[in-house]
This record gives C-alpha cells, structure tokens and sequence, in this order.
C-alpha cells in the first residue's frame, strides 16, 4: 500500500514570496489533514478535511495560509505572503476513519519550509 | 482543555539498556491514547495505540505502553534498545471534546550511547 505522499521535501525562500505544497493521502482515506511543526514542538493541526469539505479551520492563519481539497483526493495548501515564522515541516496526513478502532492518522515524509 | 505533557525534552540511554519514556494528559475521562515516532527525515509513523480494553498495549518494533487511570499516564517502555531507537517519540490523545482531533505533546527525544 503506497504511502501519503508530499512535495516538494525541501523549500527555501524569502519573506513575503509564495509557496504551495501537495500533499496524496492513502487511497480511500476520506480524512486529510494538514499540520505544522515548528522545531522543538508537537505538530499542529492547520486544517482537516473530510472528503472535500473542510472540518476545522479554526488554528489555519486565514490572512496568510489557504487549503483545498477539489476532488477530494489531493491537497494543497499554500502561504502568501511566508513569514519568517512560517519556517516549520508541514506534514500531511490521512485516515480511514475519525473515531474508532480505525483510528489511524498516517503522516507523509513532510516538506521542510526555511523562509529567509 | 485537554493536553498532553511529556517531561522529559532528551533522555540518553545505553545501547541495550531499558527505556520508558513518560506520558501525562489531562482528560476527565479516557481519551484514546497514541505513541508516533520521528526519525530524522521521516514521517511520524505509529508505535502503538490504546482505545480500550487491556491496559498493557504491543507495538511494533518491541515497543509497548500502559495506560494508568488512576495517574493519567500512558508511558512507553522497552527492554532493550537498539541504537535505530534514536529518534524523536511524541505522545498523543484523541478526545471527543477535541472531535477526536489529535493532541500532542512536545517530544521527547531519545539519544543511544554506544
């Protein structure tokens, strides 16, 4: 079974410039998440999707970052304009199911983001 | 609110020597419970879970944790570690009040001495 997949796993740039990230979860996961760590710290849950509706957005910074999930599969999340705080791995993740003895949220390699 | 603290930031051990790393939350209730492990470069990958039942959980690579009620800790333990054991541990719970969202602690990261 693949795995979720992210690009790119490294990005560098400067204030105020662009990025946007992919994520692929696990075929058939109906839940994708999208998550930020800042070194030093336990991830922190941006946003969460369920197919391709959006669950909570409540810690996503809403001036700066955005997410979509069309089809409900593949997901980007972008920042415009990056701060240097945004400097942190995002991570992506994905789960068959939010409650229950199914329970797992299976998390991709990550994209490391540097904002200079 | 719910929250989960790890004590410990680094914990060093010696190449086969046991290990247990600690786990507190603060829930009213019993919140599924979760162990994710770091290593360099990759993603969080799960070690073991608790939802109910048993209070002693398996995990893979010969990890295991208990869940005590009574001191709101879900510790991980090994007999004896291996020098690929190094790596950044995070505990996690997931509460109906969170809408079973995860919550995380901060890490604690494990350093093998040879």
């Amino acid at each position: 079974e693949a795995g979720v997949a992210q690009s790119p796993r490294y990005k560098i740039i400067e204030k105020r410039q662009s990025v946007a990230f992919w994520c692929n979860p696990i075929s058939g996961h109906a839940t994708l998440y999208w998550y930020q760590q800042i070194l030093g710290q336990g991830p922190k849950l941006l946003i969460q999707f369920q197919n391709n509706g959006v669950v909570d957005d409540s810690q996503l910074p809403k001036d700066r970052f955005s997410a979509e999930r069309l089809k409900g599969v593949d997901s980007t999340l972008k920042i415009q304009p990056a701060k240097l705080e945004d400097s942190a791995v995002y991570l992506c993740a994905s789960s068959l199911k939010v409650v229950g003895p199914l329970y797992e949220q299976y998390f991709g390699p990550g994209t490391r983001l540097t904002v200079t | 609110a719910q929250s989960v603290t790890q004590p410990d930031i680094h914990i060093t051990v010696s190449e086969g020597a046991s290990l247990e790393l600690r786990c507190n939350y603060s829930y009213g209730a019993t919140p599924y419970l979760f162990w994710y492990v770091q290593s360099p470069g990759q993603g969080l990958q799960l070690l073991l879970k608790y939802f109910s039942g048993d209070t002693l959980v398996q995990g893979i690579k010969g990890f295991e944790a208990e869940f005590k009620r009574s001191q709101s800790s879900f510790n991980l333990r090994k007999p004896s570690v291996h020098w690929s054991d190094a790596a950044e541990y995070f505990c996690a719970v997931a509460t109906w009040d969170s809408n079973y969202q995860l919550i995380w602690g901060a890490g604690t990261k494990l350093i093998i001495k040879p």
